[in-house]
């Protein structure tokens, strides 16, 4: 089975443009979660979906960061503007919830966004 | 709310040694997850642990999950080189849906 497809895997962008990163979750899975990783925060959760709804976003550190998920197969997360700041790698994730599932996480590759 | 601790967050060991990572969260749960990170990789899933008493094997390394303490243990047991990695523990409330919370990491280093 595939597992989180995350694109693009590199992005070396501009202050000020925008960014979009993708996500396609595991097939059956009907929770997705967007994670930013950098050195000093570490792992932070910015937004999760459950069943396409998005549950909780008080992650999302700015207006400039908003998250999509118009289906059961695609995410998306918009930075526009973006600054340096928000270089960092960022994951997508999902999981089953349903149907007595371990609720265990699983990762995509990761998108390394570089802002200059 | 659900905080996660883990201890050390640095660990630098010799190869042949054992020692144990020590994850300690504040609120009630019973499922508790540890994931290993390779550098400028992914998470990767080590072990899952639904309930209290768990314990789970694999290789060198052994997860355990006392609910009662609210900690996990992950033991390392004559550490190779192949075990350098940061290991995060995360912790689900279990509810339908919910999201879990990851401890700091623990960057481990195995030295020859």
């Amino acid at each position: 089975d595939a597992g989180v497809i995350q694109s693009p895997r590199h992005e070396v962008t501009e202050m000020g443009q925008e960014v979009t990163l993708r996500c396609k979750p595991i097939s059956g899975h009907n929770s997705l979660f967007w994670y930013r990783q950098t050195m000093m925060r570490g792992l932070e959760l910015l937004i999760y979906f459950n069943n396409n709804v998005p549950i909780d976003d008080s992650g999302m550190p700015e207006d400039r960061f908003s998250a999509k998920m118009p289906n059961a197969s695609f995410s998306t997360l918009k930075i526009q503007p973006s600054e340096p700041r928000d270089s960092a790698v960022y994951f997508c994730a999902s999981k089953r919830t349903s149907g007595g599932a371990s609720g265990e996480l699983f990762f995509g590759e990761g998108s390394r966004l570089t802002v200059l | 709310e659900l905080k996660v601790e883990q201890n050390p967050l640095f660990l630098s060991m010799q190869e042949g040694k054992n020692y144990t990572i020590y994850c300690n969260y504040s609120t009630t749960s019973d499922r508790l997850y540890w994931y290993r990170q390779d550098p400028g990789k992914s998470l990767e899933s080590l072990f899952v642990l639904l309930s209290n008493g768990a314990v789970k094997q694999e290789g060198r390394l052994m997860a355990s999950l006392d609910t009662k303490a609210r900690l996990s243990t992950l033991h390392i047991t004559a550490a190779v080189h192949d075990l350098s990695a940061t290991y995060f523990c995360a912790v689900d409330r279990g509810t339908s849906g919910s999201r879990l919370t990851f401890g700091e990491g623990t960057q481990l280093t195995v030295n020859p």
